[in-house]
């Protein structure tokens, strides 16, 4: 079954403990990306990546790092958590470089900063 | 400025009530407008991508319409299942591969 698999799925934590959200798909897909989603901001992209080895910041990179190393995994990573990074995050993927088609989302990660 | 609009923030409606929800943007050059649906809990679900003013795609009781400042989403007879959140989001040609999601629109169809 095609897929994007996010671990995980809730999380509650402290100010400053570092953590790392896990987003692996298994479509075989160039595009990746993650989003967070706040009540009445929408959905706001963090990082994109187009292949392996290339990333590049969406519109609220602050505080948040990403890896592309393989093609089927793109981690997130939060050196230093603060109560703002409280969220709902997606992963997505897409199997067109540009992301211009079909966006396939994982089910979200509801993180918890205290 | 890229940015996307949608209105209204809500809507509610009768079992068989059709109606639109408009969404509205302002993009450097249009590389595609994308439409999703969300239900609680779940991550967005993809419907419809639209390229070029005048071009429409149609899925079940669904229409999503395309013009150069805003895009449409008609509901034809509405069924309680269609009650969820309505997404659009747009991709511009300049700037890098970012896309930019509205706020969306929620859905209540009553039976």
């Amino acid at each position: 079954e095609a897929q994007v698999t996010q671990n995980p799925r809730y999380l509650i934590t402290v100010t400053g403990k570092k953590l790392t959200v896990t987003c692996s798909q298994n479509m075989n897909h160039e595009y990746m990306s993650w989003y967070r989603q706040d009540p009445g901001l929408g959905l706001r992209q963090i990082y994109y990546s187009m292949n392996v080895e290339v990333t590049d910041k969406g519109d609220v990179p602050e505080g948040y790092k990403v890896s592309r190393k393989e093609k089927r995994n793109f981690p997130l990573i939060l050196e230093s958590p603060s109560p703002n990074q409280t969220s709902l995050y997606f992963c997505a993927s897409s199997v067109r470089q540009a992301g211009s088609g079909e966006l396939f989302f994982g089910e979200g990660s509801r993180l918890t900063v205290l | 400025e890229d940015q996307v609009t949608q209105s209204p923030e809500a809507l509610r409606l009768q079992e068989g009530e059709s109606s639109s929800l408009n969404c509205s943007y302002t993009v450097s050059g249009l590389r595609g407008l994308f439409w999703y649906r969300q239900d609680p809990g779940k991550g967005p679900e993809f419907l419809f991508t639209l390229y070029s003013a005048g071009e429409e795609k149609e899925k079940e009781r669904l229409k999503a319409t395309l013009t150069k400042k805003e895009s449409f989403l008609h509901i034809t007879a509405p069924k309680p299942e269609d009650s969820a959140t309505y997404l659009c989001a747009v991709q511009a040609n300049t700037g890098g591969f970012k896309t930019i999601f509205g706020a969306g629109t929620r859905l209540f169809v009553k039976a």
